[in-house]
C-alpha cells in the first residue's frame, strides 16, 4: 500500500501548530475490529524512529499531549499543538494494514 | 529497560551476502514481532521481513528471494542474511520490536550501516 505524505516539509514558529497529513492509497480500516492500522514516528538526525502514534490516535506511553493522531480510513494527519524545539525532526506515517508494512516518505518539520 | 543493538560488519562487497545480528538486552524475544527495516536516502524506510519468535516468517516479496530471517530465543538474537547483494542494499538497517497485535514498531535498535562496495 502506497502512503503519500504532505508536505515534504513544513516550517512552524515555536508555539504554534504544525499538521502533518498523510494518504493510503487504499483504506487501511478494518471494520470487523473497527481499527486503522496506521502508526506515526518521530526520527532525529542520527537517530532510529520513535512511535508516537498506533492505531491512528492512540499516543504512545511517554509522548507528550501535544502530538495527537486522527483520521480514519485513507486520510491521517499528526498534529502538534504547540510546537517546541524538540520537535524538530522528520515524521513519517506508516501502514500495517497489509504485508509488507510501509512508510510514507517523511515530513520535515522546522523552526520558522 | 529493553534495548535492541544491530552487529555486523559494515562494509560487504557485491554479490556477497550481508549478515546482521539483532541482540536483545533487558527483555525476551518472546510475545513479539522481530522486524528487520531499512533505511537509504533513494528508498527511504522498507521493511525487510520479520520474524515471530516461534520461528514464523515473512518477507517483503521484493527481497524475498535474497534474504532469510532468523531467531534464537536462548540467545536472544533475531539474524538477518541476504544474499547477492549490490549496491542498491547500501543502507542503515535496524531491527525493531512489534506487538503481536499489529506491525508496528515500538522499540528500534540504533540502526548498522552497511556499504556495499568492491
Amino acid at each position: 500500500i502506497v502512503m503519500t505524505q504532505s508536505p515534504d516539509s513544513l516550517a512552524v514558529s515555536l508555539g504554534e501548530r504544525a499538521t502533518i497529513n498523510c494518504r493510503s492509497r487504499q483504506t487501511i480500516f478494518y471494520s470487523s475490529d473497527n481499527k486503522n492500522y496506521l502508526a506515526w514516528y518521530q526520527q532525529k538526525p542520527g537517530q532510529p524512529p520513535k512511535l508516537l502514534i498506533y492505531w491512528a490516535s492512540t499516543r504512545q506511553s511517554g509522548v507528550p499531549d501535544r502530538f495527537s493522531g486522527s483520521g480514519s480510513g485513507t486520510d491521517f494527519t499528526l498534529t502538534i499543538s504547540s510546537l517546541q524545539a524538540e520537535d524538530v525532526a522528520v515524521y513519517y506515517c506508516q501502514q500495517y494494514y497489509s504485508d509488507p508494512p510501509t512508510f510514507g516518505q517523511g515530513t520535515k518539520v522546522e523552526i520558522k | 529497560q529493553v534495548q535492541l543493538q544491530e552487529s555486523g560488519p559494515g562494509l560487504v562487497k557485491p554479490s556477497e551476502t550481508l549478515s546482521l545480528t539483532c541482540t536483545v538486552s533487558g527483555g525476551s524475544t518472546s510475545y513479539y514481532y522481530w522486524t528487520w527495516i531499512r533505511q537509504s536516502p533513494g528508498k527511504g524506510l522498507e521493511c525487510i521481513g520479520y520474524i515471530y519468535y516461534t520461528g514464523a516468517t515473512d518477507y517483503n516479496p521484493s527481497l524475498k528471494s535474497r534474504v532469510t530471517i532468523s531467531v534464537n530465543n536462548s540467545k536472544k538474537q533475531i539474524s538477518l542474511k541476504l544474499t547477492s547483494v549490490t549496491a542498491a542494499d547500501t543502507a542503515v538497517y535496524y531491527c525493531a520490536r512489534g506487538p503481536f497485535d499489529g506491525r508496528y514498531f515500538d522499540l528500534w535498535g540504533q540502526g548498522a550501516h552497511v556499504s556495499i562496495s568492491s
